[in-house]
């Protein structure tokens, strides 16, 4: 059983275009995230939502908004989609209790944007 | 959170200890030490972490020196499938901060 799973795992999408990347997790697990490796493969964080709330937003374009519909799901929807927005997204989770609180990490969306 | 300085990359002999250094100066005292791998397309994986004292699992064992500032991550005996992109990490709260890593190799 996959813990952290991300649909779709692959998405070409042309500029302009809205889409929406979904994460699950099955680890009963209260925070989620959502980091961004771009082309030089540097991951960063961009946002962090515990128990459904938003915790953590780093400097993200606005068009960038995420959803949590409920503790396991955590949505990425992208808006106006641009060519420097191509890059791999990663979902991952880990219970709130830091710092004994391993983060685990999905297998990742490829995006492209054409 | 605390910048983290590794190797670009290392090669090492399949079977033998890969030791994997990383450079922590300005860690402060609440801040634990973390170990990820990211083997190629895949999402980083949890090695280890550890606050002062040596740690080990069955994946690898954290030296931390006595004043924290530096440690190494050993893996006793590498396989081909330990060739990955490996990640220390400082990390304060929720936060991972990945820096660029060390490419690690292992040599048939």
């Amino acid at each position: 059983d996959t813990a952290v799973s991300q649909t779709p795992k692959y998405l070409v999408t042309q500029m302009g275009n809205d889409k929406s990347i979904k994460c699950e997790q099955n680890l009963g697990h209260d925070t989620m995230y959502w980091y961004k490796q771009d082309s030089k493969k540097f991951l960063k964080i961009m946002f962090s939502y515990n128990n459904k709330e938003l915790i953590i937003n780093e400097t993200v374009p606005n068009r960038f908004s995420p959803k949590s519909p409920d503790k396991a799901h955590l949505n990425l929807h992208i808006n106006s989609l641009e060519l420097g927005d191509s890059a791999v997204y990663f979902c991952a989770s880990s219970q709130e209790s830091y710092p004994e609180n391993t983060i685990y990490f999905g297998e990742g969306s490829w995006l492209t944007v054409v | 959170d605390a910048k983290t300085t590794q190797p670009t990359s290392m090669d090492c002999a399949e079977g033998r200890a890969a030791n994997l250094p990383c450079n922590h100066s300005t860690i402060s005292g609440n801040e634990y030490v973390y170990w990820y791998r990211q083997i190629h397309s895949q999402g980083p994986q949890y090695i280890i972490h550890g606050l002062k004292n040596n740690e080990t699992n069955e994946m690898a064992s954290l030296i931390i020196t006595e004043d924290r500032k530096s440690s190494t991550l050993i893996l006793p005996h590498a396989t081909l499938r330990d060739t990955a992109v490996y990640y220390c990490i400082v990390r304060l709260l929720q936060k991972l901060t990945f820096g660029t890593g060390t490419r690690l190799t292992i040599i048939p």
